[in-house]
């Protein structure tokens, strides 16, 4: 059984241009969440996807904008890349019922995005 | 607003020994869950243990249990025997269902631990 994954693993971009970052939710999951992990700290919800909508949303600047495709995977992208969106990019996946599955989310291992 | 604190960046301890890490939290929730998350180098966030709000029995996992004190909205993680393995940062995370029935993770800032041999 497949867990969470996501690609690339690393990316280094300049400031100003656009990336683009995927996630494939763990077998069966249909709710995708991403986070964003600055050095140091702890994992900032970034926005939620279900049935290809966004149903929650962080703290975030519309420059981060995502998509969920009819098989489940999502996609992150960030327009406009500042120095300071260098993170790492997580992605979790989980079941909407959250009863289900005692809310827990199963993350991948992150994508690690630096901006110069 | 949900927030989580951890008010320890860094603790260690050797091998074999006990330790117990801080977590504080604050919500006008009734219904929720508690988490404690190990993320070592590898960057995979793995999931210790959960505590479930309405449960006031304290959740166990073989080495690892926690103390959940609900008025206090305080949790702690305890790993007894502590190995080498351990070693990685400690992130304790909360969760409930939103009005839009939408739920995510609110983490704390984390712990770093150390192990020593």
């Amino acid at each position: 059984d497949a867990g969470v994954t996501q690609s690339p693993t690393h990316l280094i971009k300049t400031r100003g241009q656009q990336v683009t970052l995927r996630c494939s939710p763990k077998s069966g999951h249909d709710t995708v969440s991403w986070y964003q992990q600055a050095l140091g700290q702890g994992p900032q919800f970034i926005f939620q996807y279900y049935e290809e909508e966004e149903r929650q949303r962080g703290n975030f600047p519309d420059r981060f904008s995502g998509h969920q495709f009819p098989n489940y995977s999502s996609e992150l992208n960030v327009n406009a890349l500042l120095l300071g969106d260098s993170a790492l990019y997580l992605c979790a996946s989980s079941l909407a019922n959250p009863r289900y599955t005692h809310y827990e989310q199963y993350f991948g291992p992150g994508t690690r995005l630096t901006v110069t | 607003a949900q927030t989580v604190t951890q008010s320890q960046p860094e603790m260690s301890v050797q091998e074999a020994e006990t330790v117990t890490l801080s977590c504080t939290y604050d919500t006008s929730e009734s219904d929720y869950y508690l988490f404690w998350y190990k993320q070592p180098p590898s960057r995979q966030m793995i999931l210790v243990i959960r505590q479930e709000a309405y449960k006031q029995q304290n959740a166990t996992e073989n080495r690892f249990s926690v103390n959940f004190q609900k008025a206090a909205k305080s949790f702690s993680l305890k790993i007894s025997d502590s190995q080498l393995g351990d070693a990685a940062m400690y992130f304790c995370a909360y969760s409930y269902v939103s009005s839009s029935g939408t739920y995510k993770y609110i983490f704390g800032t984390g712990t770093r631990l150390k192990v020593l041999a």
